[in-house]
């Protein structure tokens, strides 16, 4: 059975800091692999995938995620945090061959991440 | 403008009370899905719809009640909630391929007094 986990529910970081959102999945097949965001009073916004290829996915806002199959890993950086990152973060998977649609994604409990000015 | 439309944006009712949720998606998705959001908690995948057609009921109580006229359109009916249904509900869209993202609305706050 797949699972999704974020261990840190907050991330407090100084404006201009590096910071790093971690992800780590279990499943017994091969993934894809998401990070979405969640603004204040918004619905979540896709911020980047990996599917196949290349295991440094860069999204927007200048966020990247590093695809890590050895350690099931799938951690979110960004190298200059702003106030506006200021959101909720989730990792979900889905498993490659698996059902179509949102049956077979599987979300974790999410990051808020909290920057300081 | 997300391409998912949600209203109302937030809704107050009593137990007693029933009520619609409306979800409107302009991107030609092929599926439909209503999420709970609840603090500190994963999101609940309540109902998924293909083509029209409900495939799956997450063991939804039915005081929920979902109903998808058409591809685009898709209602949440609500009748004798309980407080511990208050939450945010969100509505996404998608195509029916394996990684195809979903497209989500910006939800409705649901406080049930």
């Amino acid at each position: 059975a797949q699972s999704v986990t974020q261990l840190d529910s907050q991330v407090p970081v100084f404006e201009e800091a590096p910071v790093e959102l971690r992800c780590n999945y279990s499943s017994s097949v091969s993934v894809y692999l998401f990070w979405y965001v969640q603004y204040p009073n918004q619905g979540l916004q896709l911020l980047l995938k990996y599917l196949s290829g290349s295991t440094l996915v860069k999204g927007i806002n200048g966020f990247e995620a590093e695809f890590n199959k050895s350690q099931t890993s799938f951690h979110l950086r960004k190298p200059s945090v702003h106030i506006s990152d200021t959101a909720e973060y989730f990792c979900a998977v889905s498993e490659i061959g698996g059902q179509t649609g949102a049956n077979n994604l599987f979300f974790g409990t999410g990051t808020r991440l909290t920057v300081i000015p | 403008e997300t391409g998912v439309t949600q209203t109302p944006r937030h809704l107050v009712m009593g137990m007693t009370n029933k009520k619609s949720l409306k979800c409107e998606q302009h991107l030609g998705h092929n599926a439909m899905y209503w999420y709970k959001q609840s603090a500190k908690k994963p999101l609940e995948l309540m109902f998924v719809y293909n083509f029209k057609e409900q495939t799956e009921n997450n063991s939804v109580p039915s005081r929920f009640s979902p109903e998808c006229p058409n591809s685009s359109h898709l209602f949440l009916h609500l009748h004798t909630l309980q407080p511990e249904d208050s939450a945010l509900y969100l509505c996404a869209s998608s195509q029916l391929t394996g990684n195809s993202p979903l497209h989500f609305g910006n939800g409705t706050r649901l406080t049930v007094t």
